[in-house]
């Protein structure tokens, strides 16, 4: 079964900054979807990230980028410029890429807190 | 494009009552999902489901819970004869049909139950 592990329950960051946020998995696919979702006090459930396993390059989306180490199983959360309105829940999730279950396996999350 | 609506946003039931949480998935989106949070942890799968069929039900309780998905309405989870361990947010999300296989799953706001 595939478990994703977020080992850092609390980080913060000033204003302005760079922080990276860890995530861990465990799975025996080779072709699957990592994903970071971000969850804000609305509890609204906000995709910031998405990384195709196949593909080398790691995404980006503005501000935010990823570290993919395939062979390690990690898929880090970076930052940059850090906001207010980035205080949040993080969440890493995987998915397999095709065939059988379709199900998003969640990490139990890392509270993000932005000092100004 | 209205997002995923999920209703109602928050629901109180007395121990032995029913739940029934809606879900409609995005336009064009034919794939909906189910997932619980419990209080500090992150999202567990419960269900997927296509119209008129349950694809996998592996993280449904095998009592008490239901889930249907019919030609035409919202996608409902029926919760019978809750329990106060029932109490949680309840997310659906959706996803369209994409060359075969689903692509990034939408979240709705959710739904928080409590139980008293």
């Amino acid at each position: 079964a595939q478990t994703v592990t977020q080992s850092q329950p609390e980080m913060s960051v000033q204003e302005a900054e760079t922080v990276t946020l860890s995530c861990t998995y465990d799975t025996s696919e080779s072709d699957y979807y990592l994903f970071w979702y971000k969850q804000p006090p609305s509890r609204q459930m906000i995709l910031v990230i998405r990384q195709e396993a196949y593909k080398q390059q790691n995404a980006t989306e503005n501000r935010f980028s990823v570290n993919f180490q395939k062979a390690a199983k990690s898929f880090s959360l970076k930052i940059s410029d850090s906001q207010l309105g980035d205080a949040a829940m993080y969440f890493c999730a995987y998915r397999r890429r095709q065939g059988g279950s379709e199900k998003l396996v969640f990490g139990k999350g890392t509270k993000l807190t932005v000092n100004p | 494009n209205a997002g995923v609506m999920q209703n109602p946003r928050h629901l109180v039931r007395r121990r032995g009552q029913e739940a029934r949480l809606r879900c409609s998935p995005m336009k064009g989106h034919s794939h909906v999902y189910w997932y619980r949070q419990l209080p500090e942890e992150g999202l567990k799968f419960m269900v997927y489901l296509q119209k008129e069929n349950i694809i996998d039900e592996s993280g449904m309780p095998k009592e008490r819970f239901s889930a249907e998905f019919p030609k035409e309405g919202p996608s409902i989870l029926r919760i019978q004869q809750v329990v106060r361990g029932d109490s949680a947010a309840y997310f659906c999300a959706s996803s369209p049909p994409l060359s075969g296989y689903t692509d990034t799953q939408y979240f709705g706001p959710g739904t928080r139950l409590t139980v008293l």
